[in-house]
């Protein structure tokens, strides 16, 4: 079945610790997102990649990186894990970046202690 | 600044009618989502709006006016299944997603 999967499903993490959430879609779209959702606000963007080999800055991409190497990973990087980067973290995809309806991952949940 | 408001949180009887209202304000617009969040599961896509008017899908129907910065989802004969968080999200003038915080429905035999 095509869609998106995320890895780890859940990780508990000491401050400071480095960590990669891994992200993979089949269904060759062209764009795709990585998002946090916190209780009580709405998903933010932390970073995003129109196409393979680009990648740009959402709303809140501090201590975060992410590459685009080919169009089915998207991986999400916190070089030195803080408690504030306790959230879900969401990956997406769209066919495009102009107005396509975005696919989300299961989701990883993350504590960082 | 872009903003989207929802209600916190909504609750209605099963087999009756809800209607959940988004209003926002961002810079440019280029169409409006629902999304539907069960807990502990991803968002999953209801409908998009870019003009004005009602958006029919079965027992789901969206409405859009863009002059009054305003949504709502409209769920009829309501099923327990539909207990779930719904999520507003505007694509601004970049095509990004401004997201609102999500209006968790509670249905009630």
């Amino acid at each position: 079945i095509a869609g998106i999967t995320q890895a780890p499903t859940s990780q508990i993490l000491a401050a400071g610790r480095r960590m990669t959430l891994r992200c993979t879609q089949d269904m060759r779209h062209n764009a795709m997102y990585w998002y946090r959702q916190d209780l009580g606000l709405g998903l933010r963007l932390i970073h995003y990649s129109n196409t393979a080999g680009t990648t740009g800055k959402g709303e809140v991409p501090d201590g975060y990186s992410v590459s685009r190497a080919n169009t089915d990973d998207f991986p999400l990087t916190l070089a030195s894990a803080v408690p504030s980067q306790t959230s879900v973290y969401f990956c997406a995809s769209s066919a495009s970046a102009d107005t396509d309806t975005q696919y989300f991952g299961p989701g990883t949940r993350l504590t960082v202690l | 600044g872009q903003n989207i408001d929802q209600p916190t949180e909504m609750t209605a009887t099963e087999g009756a009618i809800v209607q959940i209202n988004c209003t926002y304000q961002t810079s440019g617009f280029n169409g409006l989502f629902w999304y539907q969040q069960h807990a502990g599961e991803a968002p999953t896509f209801l409908s998009y709006n870019v003009l004005d008017g009602l958006e029919e899908k079965g027992r789901f129907s969206s409405f859009l006016s863009r002059s009054k910065g305003y949504s709502y989802l409209l769920l009829k004969e309501l099923q327990m299944k539909d207990s779930a968080s719904y999520l507003c999200a505007v694509e601004d003038s970049n095509y990004q997603l401004i997201w609102g915080a999500g209006t968790k429905l509670i249905i009630k035999p």
